[in-house]
């Protein structure tokens, strides 16, 4: 049973455009969202996180919206740059900033097309 | 280190043979989290340690499976009889308390 769910594995997109990547989750007590971006070879990376107090939180080119009566969150990336092709991994947790057990989505693959 | 480094990055191993995954973490990180990544499935959580406190085992799928940490810094996840379902990319991840997790490159784990 999936409690958080990105329900595209893959996602392509111009150079120039926005991304939005999209992450529904199930369980009303999650309070803390966060977005990890991974590289191949690599492991996930911290980009960007929501608190359940906040409907949106900007970092640069990164805004997460936080829809908690849809119980969904989306990543908005603009302008988007080949750089930023990496699988993105949306996480929830249920106490704000303890990080144990992390829930994590299965990943949506993002390819930035020059 | 500057990073957490895991060894070995790639690993192969019989069925029924024990293996030993290793994670060095961030220095001055008191915790340190152990996850693995099955073929099509999300982040799964297995073990967590802080500070001087009892592990979290919680995810730990089985008996087969093991870890500890030494002086609170490198941790070592023994997965005895490995069964061809173990195979999977293992991630270790530290974390001060409360902050966010950086995470190895893993190691991936082939049991044929």
């Amino acid at each position: 049973d999936q409690q958080v769910k990105q329900n595209s594995p893959s996602l392509s997109v111009q150079e120039g455009r926005i991304s939005i990547l999209n992450c529904d989750y199930t369980n009303s007590m999650f309070d803390y969202f966060l977005w990890y971006k991974k590289y191949p070879a690599e492991g996930p990376t911290f980009l960007i996180s929501i608190s359940s107090i906040k409907d949106k939180n900007e970092d640069g080119r990164f805004t997460v919206f936080l829809n908690k009566s849809a119980k969904h969150l989306s990543l908005h990336i603009v302008p988007s740059q080949p750089g930023d092709s990496a699988v993105y991994f949306c996480a929830a947790s249920e106490n704000a900033g303890n990080n144990r057990k992390l829930i994590w989505g299965l990943g949506t693959s993002l390819a930035v097309n020059p | 280190g500057a990073g957490v480094s895991q060894s070995p990055s790639n690993k192969v191993t019989e069925k029924g043979k024990d293996v030993e995954l290793r994670c060095d973490p961030i220095s001055g990180h008191t915790a340190l989290y152990w996850y693995r990544q099955s073929l099509g499935q999300g982040l799964e959580f297995l073990i967590y340690f802080q500070g001087n406190s009892a592990p979290d085992k919680s995810g730990l799928p089985s008996d087969r499976f093991s870890a500890e940490r030494t002086g609170g810094s490198v941790s070592t996840l023994t997965i005895q009889r490995t069964q061809q379902e173990d195979s999977a990319v293992y991630l270790c991840a530290s974390s001060r308390r409360g902050g966010g997790y950086t995470f190895g490159s893993g190691t991936r784990l082939t049991v044929v």
